[in-house]
Parts: structure tokens; C-alpha cells; sequence
């Protein structure tokens, strides 16, 4: 089945420690990324990734990294989480950057 | 800078009846406009995809315009279903860069 895969699903936190959001699609896409989602704002984009080892800022990306060493994985890091940073997390892909999106279940991150 | 309104913000309609959503956009220079839906608690799902040289599309009881000089989509769902209540959000991509566009959502409630 052709899917984005999102782990964890929930995940709490503290402020400051380090924590990693996985994203896997095996549809073989070029094109992923990453958005949050929070009441009143909207889905903003936060990195997204044409290729491997090719990534760029969306729109909010302050206080994440992300890598792409292999095609089907974009993991988001948040290497010092701060309290504002409690949302809900999407993972994307489509092929080529132009197409149908196809989106994960969503992570929701809490950082107390 | 590209930016998406969506009108109405909620609407509840007896189930039947055909409905019209409404997307809006300030930049016409886009590449192609997606709508998808949002169940609680889920991640989008891509509805209808139309490219900037297209009018409509049509999948099903759902046909998507686009009039990209006025910079306006709708979303026509016709003989509308309990099953159809849920959030549904219009985005697009702009032709000169990488970054979808959201907008705020309709949250949609068919009631039986």
C-alpha cells in the first residue's frame, strides 16, 4: 500500500531535549516535507526536500533540522524544543514537487 | 507573498443538498491548486489536483474549478453525505517556487 509513515504519533517532551520525528514514503518520491498545524494558522511549511541531500526552508523553519540521505526518509529534528513548538506535525511527498500530495497521520508534539 | 482565504470558515447543510466551498488566492501566478480533506485527528487526503492550464476536474460528486486570472477555486460536492463532514482545505503551489500554500480550511457538517 502506498503510504507516508509517521512516527511517533504522540510524543511529550521537555523543554530542551532532543528529540527526532520520523518520515518514511515508499511511493519512491522526490519531492518531501514537513508542516505544522496549529489552530488559527493554518498548515505552515517547515523544510522541504527535492531530492537527496537536497533540502530548503519553507516558511517556519527556526529551531528544526532536517536531513535526506536516502530517498525515502525525511526525518525532522528539533534539537533544543521549546514550548512553541507544541503543534501538530505533518510529513509529505509527491512526485517531482508538482503533484498530488500525500500526506502521514500526523505527529502530535507537546513540549511542557 | 502568496496568501489563501477560504469562505466560510464552518457551514452545515441538511444531507442532499449540493454545496459550494469557496478558495480564494492574491497571486495568480501559480502552478497547480490542490483540495483535500481533513478528518479529526488524520492527515489530508488529496481530493482533486488541477493544473494551472486546466479549468476543472472532477472525481466522483466532486468537481473543482479554477479561474486562475481571478484568482478563485471552488469545490462543488454534489447530493452531500454524512460521510462528507470534514475540514477541507484548498492549497497552492506558486510557479515560482517549491512552497504549497495553505489555506485556513472550511469545516464542513452534513447532517442526516
Amino acid at each position: 500500500e502506498a503510504q507516508v509513515t509517521q512516527n511517533p504519533r504522540y510524543l511529550i517532551t521537555v523543554t530542551g531535549k532532543k528529540l527526532t520525528v520520523t518520515c518514511s514514503q515508499n511511493m519512491n518520491h522526490e519531492y518531501m516535507s514537513w508542516y505544522r498545524q496549529d489552530p488559527g494558522l493554518g498548515l505552515r511549511q517547515i523544510y522541504y526536500s527535492m531530492n537527496v541531500e537536497v533540502t530548503d526552508k519553507g516558511d517556519v523553519p527556526e529551531g528544526y533540522k532536517v536531513s535526506r540521505k536516502e530517498k525515502r526518509n525525511f526525518p525532522l529534528i528539533l534539537e533544543s524544543p521549546s514550548p512553541n513548538q507544541t503543534s501538530l506535525y505533518f510529513c509529505a511527498s509527491s512526485q517531482a514537487g508538482a503533484e498530488k500530495l500525500f500526506f502521514g497521520s500526523g505527529t502530535q508534539l507537546s513540549v511542557l | 507573498k502568496q496568501e489563501v482565504t477560504q469562505i466560510p470558515a464552518a457551514l452545515s447543510v441538511p444531507e442532499g443538498e449540493n454545496l459550494v466551498l469557496n478558495c480564494s488566492f492574491t497571486d495568480s501566478a501559480i502552478y497547480n491548486l490542490q483540495w483535500f480533506r481533513q478528518d479529526p485527528g488524520k492527515g489530508l487526503t488529496s481530493l482533486l489536483l488541477i493544473q494551472s492550464s486546466q479549468r476543472e476536474q472532477t472525481s466522483g460528486r466532486l468537481n473543482a474549478s479554477l479561474d486562475k486570472s481571478s484568482g478563485r477555486s471552488t469545490l462543488y460536492i454534489a447530493a452531500s453525505q454524512p460521510g462528507d463532514s470534514a475540514t477541507y482545505l484548498c492549497a497552492v503551489r506558486p510557479s515560482y517556487g517549491q512552497n504549497f500554500v495553505f489555506g485556513p480550511g472550511t469545516r464542513l457538517s452534513v447532517l442526516p
